[in-house]
């Protein structure tokens, strides 16, 4: 069964590093979102990418953040300057419609 | 606005008890959708069913049912003979008409031996 993957499982970064999450979507799928988790919160939208471009956005996701469909397959999201509070998990997920959302396993950021 | 309330922060059950899980939400979408995920302590976020604004048949799939009222803006979840492996922390979720989930606080159900 298709399913989407994440790496790295776990990223350990300093403040002020720049870190790229990077996610594979289901193949035949059109839509794609990240989510954050702060441990022991409920998940949170950060933003929803269709045709290569971004289709809409929370207000976490500032200049700081950026998504990017780099080939047919890859999705990234890239904060430039990190900050302490961007410690989370981080889960992709992709739709074929913007239907049923099929998440990632996630990637833990751990900001130092 | 939209929002999504799962009061029940934890539950613990012992094996074999029937629990129920409550979802209320709000949203003024006249079409949305509602959703069910199970995030077990491996951390993945695992689809569990997905119910539409205008079908309110409540659905059965093995232990798992689902109680959509449209009237009292819920969605329950219910376990059957819940069992060890129904251990996880349960999200309920709402998509109006633009693409986001927006997801309650979630409740962990804690099934004990």
């Amino acid at each position: 069964e298709p399913e989407v993957t994440q790496t790295p499982s776990h990223q350990v970064t300093q403040m002020g590093q720049e870190v790229i999450l990077r996610c594979v979507p289901i193949s035949n799928h059109l839509y794609f979102y990240w989510y954050r988790q702060i441990l022991g919160q409920k998940v949170e939208f950060l933003v929803s990418f269709y045709n290569n471009e971004i289709s809409e956005k929370s207000e976490i996701f500032d200049d700081q953040f950026s998504v990017e469909r780099p080939d047919g397959s890859n999705f990234t999201l890239k904060i430039r300057s990190t900050k302490l509070e961007d410690s989370a998990m981080y889960f992709c997920a992709s739709s074929v419609m913007r239907d049923t959302q099929y998440f990632g396993p996630g990637t833990r950021l751990t900001v130092l | 606005a939209q929002k999504v309330t799962q009061a029940q922060t934890e539950i613990s059950v012992v094996e074999k008890e029937d629990v129920t899980l409550d979802c209320v939400y709000e949203t003024r979408d006249t079409t949305y959708y509602l959703f069910w995920y199970k995030q077990p302590p491996s951390g993945e976020l695992v689809f569990l069913i997905r119910r539409n604004s205008f079908d309110e048949q409540n659905e059965i799939s093995g232990r798992y049912s689902w109680n959509f009222q449209k009237s009292t803006s819920s969605f329950n979840f219910t376990i059957t003979a819940s069992q060890v492996v129904d251990s996880a922390v349960y999200f309920c979720a709402l998509k109006g008409n633009t693409g986001k989930l927006i997801f309650g606080q979630g409740t962990t159900l804690q099934v004990k031996p």
